[in-house]
């Protein structure tokens, strides 16, 4: 079936590093790639998302790349916060059931 | 949580018992999904709706049942639970549903069945 690769599981960085998590994906017709933030005890919220018109898309220290020939798209966070330790996931749209998958998760944590 | 309620929030049952979850959304949003999450599994989608009675099934949908009754709730019921059922359960909205619109998600119920 469709299927959505997350990496890595966990990621620890320090305060003011950069932090990288990618996604593969397996639908070539996917079109639609959110990234979602769910801190402990929440529901995921939505930090920003693209679509496949374009391949790069910034919200301040956030940005997201699409590579739709490679089937990849990653999440950078840079200036890492404390805050900013949660659990991340992705998704991606799947045409033939209409809905979408969501990649297993990433836990990030930025020590201070 | 984009105008998402969730009941209960905490659930503990017995194998075997029925055990309904509540999905409540003040946005008047025409899509709802019920999702279950697992570790190692991310998001899996159990079943949704598209409309008040219209309701499809999910990547993961045995064992479950749903109902849509009035737009703004949306009800999951797990008819005789398992101990595989136990998991963090999670609502969700999008405006006019498709895959490539956002959705919203709600607080989440926990549900542990003994």
């Amino acid at each position: 079936g469709e299927n959505v690769e997350q990496h890595p599981s966990t990621l620890s960085v320090q305060e003011g590093d950069s932090a990288v998590i990618k996604c593969t994906y397996s639908d070539s017709a996917s079109n639609y790639f959110p990234w979602y933030k769910q801190e402990l005890g929440k529901g995921p919220q939505l930090i920003i998302d693209i679509r496949s018109n374009v391949g790069e898309k910034k919200d301040q220290r956030i940005a997201v790349t699409l590579n739709k020939t490679a089937k990849h798209f990653s999440l950078h966070i840079t200036e890492t916060q404390p805050e900013d330790s949660a659990v991340y996931f992705c998704a991606a749209s799947i045409l033939i059931s209409n809905d979408m998958r969501f990649g297993a998760g990433t836990r990030l944590t930025v020590k201070p | 949580d984009a105008g998402i309620t969730q009941s209960p929030r905490h659930k503990v049952t017995e194998t075997g018992t029925p055990v309904t979850l509540r999905c409540h959304q003040t946005e008047n949003h025409r899509y709802m999904y019920w999702y279950r999450q697992d570790p190692g599994h991310g998001l899996r989608l159990i079943h949704y709706s598209y409309g008040v009675k219209d309701t499809d099934k999910g990547e993961v949908s045995d064992g479950y049942s749903v109902s849509r009754s009035k737009t703004e709730d949306f009800l999951l019921t797990l008819e005789s639970a398992t101990s595989s059922q136990t998991s963090v359960y999670f609502c969700a909205i999008s405006e006019s549903g498709g895959r490539t619109e956002t959705q919203y998600f709600g607080p989440g119920t926990r549900l542990l069945v003994l």
